[in-house]
């Protein structure tokens, strides 16, 4: 079963606006992870972020997380053609290290 | 260069025909696992390794088989596949468990079974 559900499935904005991405998940956790996926290849971890941290920036990155709510949101400035890909949720299901549970996914594409 | 390779990256065969899909870290990584991955379905683990010789079941480890026994391979066997094997499956390292630490993927394998 899935921990995290990514909100919005597919979203489309221009070069140059923000995109905003959200995560759900269902168990307490100890730390959550972003992943992207560029179509048909593997995945690449974008930022994992810790249970007692609430924000934290990579770049053009920002990850919120709302533990009270089982929540947390990836959001892109200034995006780029290049960012179009799937971006991915992933959590610890049971904290015990051994797996991770991935989202849906939300597929953004970024319009030239 | 670090990386995790798999192969073949894609792979055509038949129902019953037993395969192998190979995966390989040079990272010198504690934990592996397997995923695949189907659309609607998203991503979903079907065995990992928390080291050599200790392997376990993720969420869908029906019709498979892993074995670790060096560090760096963690191959993935389909003893005799079926049509709802089909999938693009994913090979992914970390240094140590899922906890805190990033999980390398590799490139992907997409397998059809006729």
């Amino acid at each position: 079963s899935q921990q995290g559900e990514e909100d919005p499935q597919a979203l489309s904005i221009q070069e140059g606006e923000n995109a905003t991405m959200n995560c759900s998940y269902k168990t307490s956790i100890n730390n959550l992870q972003w992943y992207r996926q560029n179509s048909g290849r593997g995945l690449v971890h974008l930022i994992l972020i810790r249970s007692n941290e609430r924000e934290k920036h990579s770049g053009r990155l920002r990850v919120t997380l709302d533990t009270s709510k089982k929540s947390s949101s990836l959001l892109i400035t200034a995006s780029r053609a290049a960012d179009t890909a799937s971006y991915f949720c992933a959590t610890d299901p049971n904290n015990a290290g051994n797996m991770l549970t991935f989202g849906g996914g939300t597929r953004l594409m970024v319009k030239p | 260069e670090a990386q995790v390779t798999q192969n073949p990256r894609y792979l055509i065969t038949v129902t019953g025909k037993k395969l192998t899909v190979t995966c390989s870290q040079n990272m010198n990584h504690e934990y592996m696992s397997w995923y695949r991955q189907d659309p609607g379905l998203g991503l979903r683990q079907i065995y990992y390794s928390m080291n050599v010789e200790v392997t376990d079941k993720g969420d869908v480890p029906e019709g498979y088989k892993v074995s670790r026994k060096e560090k760096r391979n963690f191959p993935l066997i389909l003893e005799s596949p079926s049509p709802n094997q089909t999938s693009l499956y994913f090979c992914a390292s970390s240094l140590g468990g899922t906890g805190y630490n990033e999980q390398y993927f590799g490139p992907g394998t997409r397998l059809t079974v006729t």
